[in-house]
C-alpha cells in the first residue's frame, strides 16, 4: 500500500525559516509534489521533484532523497500569508497513473 | 482561475438525495481526478478517467458513480447521500505526469 507521513501542524514567526517533512513508502514511486491548501480553497502546486536534490523556487525550495523516501519543504522569509495546510503528494504510476496526498501540514505563521 | 471548472461551487441537499457534480478540464487535458476532502481530512481519491474511459478507482463508496464524456467534462453522481458524505469534492485534470491542477471545488453539505 502507500503510506505518507507528515506532521500534523507547525507554528512559526514571521520573517522565520521552516522546514516542512515528509515520509513516504509507496510502490511505483514516479515523483513528489507539494501543494499549498488555504482553507476551503483547492490545493495550488509549490514544487516537483523527481530527481534526489534541492529544487529551490524563490522563498520556496524543495529537497528530495529517494533511497531514504524523505523530503522536505522549505520555506523561507514567512509571512503571514503563508498561514495554510501544506500536502506532500506522490505520483504513483501503475493501475492509473494518480497523486497520493498525505493528510497535510497545518502550518501557522505568528507575529 | 486555473482553467478547471467545477459546479456548482456550494450544494445543500437532504439525506437520501442524489446529487451530480460536474467538472471541465483544462483545454488539453485528457486525464480527470475526482477527491473528497472531509473536514480535518486530507484529499482522498475517489476515480479517475482518462480521454473516457475510467483508468483507476480508489475508495469510491458504491453509492457514488462517475463518467467523462466525449468533450472531456466529468460528473460526478453520489446517490443515497448521508451526513458524512458532507465534504469538499475537487476535480483536478493532468496532461502528463507533472501533476494536477485542481478545480475550485464543491462544497457538499447534507442536512
Amino acid at each position: 500500500g502507500q503510506n505518507i507521513d507528515q506532521p500534523t501542524e507547525m507554528t512559526a514567526t514571521e520573517g522565520a525559516i521552516v522546514q516542512i517533512n515528509c515520509t513516504y513508502q509507496t510502490s511505483g514511486f514516479n515523483g513528489l509534489f507539494w501543494y499549498q491548501q488555504h482553507a476551503g480553497e483547492a490545493p495550488t502546486f509549490l514544487s516537483y521533484n523527481v530527481l534526489d536534490g534541492l529544487e529551490e523556487k524563490g522563498r520556496f525550495s524543495s529537497f528530495l532523497s529517494r533511497s531514504k523516501g524523505y523530503s522536505y519543504l522549505l520555506l523561507k522569509e514567512l509571512q503571514m500569508k503563508d498561514s495554510a495546510s501544506y500536502l506532500c503528494a506522490v505520483w504513483i504510476t501503475g493501475g492509473g497513473n494518480k497523486l497520493t496526498f498525505g493528510t497535510g501540514t497545518q502550518l501557522k505563521v505568528e507575529l | 482561475d486555473s482553467g478547471v471548472t467545477q459546479t456548482p461551487k456550494h450544494l445543500i441537499t437532504a439525506t437520501g438525495q442524489r446529487v451530480t457534480l460536474r467538472c471541465s478540464p483544462r483545454s488539453g487535458d485528457l486525464s480527470v481526478y475526482w477527491y473528497q476532502q472531509s473536514l480535518d481530512q486530507g484529499l482522498q481519491f475517489l476515480i479517475q478517467y482518462y480521454n473516457g474511459e475510467e483508468r483507476a478507482k480508489g475508495n469510491i463508496l458504491e453509492r457514488f458513480s462517475a463518467q467523462q464524456f466525449p468533450d472531456l467534462h466529468s460528473e460526478l453522481n453520489l446517490s443515497s447521500l448521508e451526513l458524512g458524505d458532507s465534504a469538499l469534492y475537487f476535480c483536478a485534470s493532468a496532461r502528463s505526469n507533472y501533476g494536477y491542477t485542481f478545480g475550485s471545488g464543491t462544497r457538499l453539505t447534507v442536512v
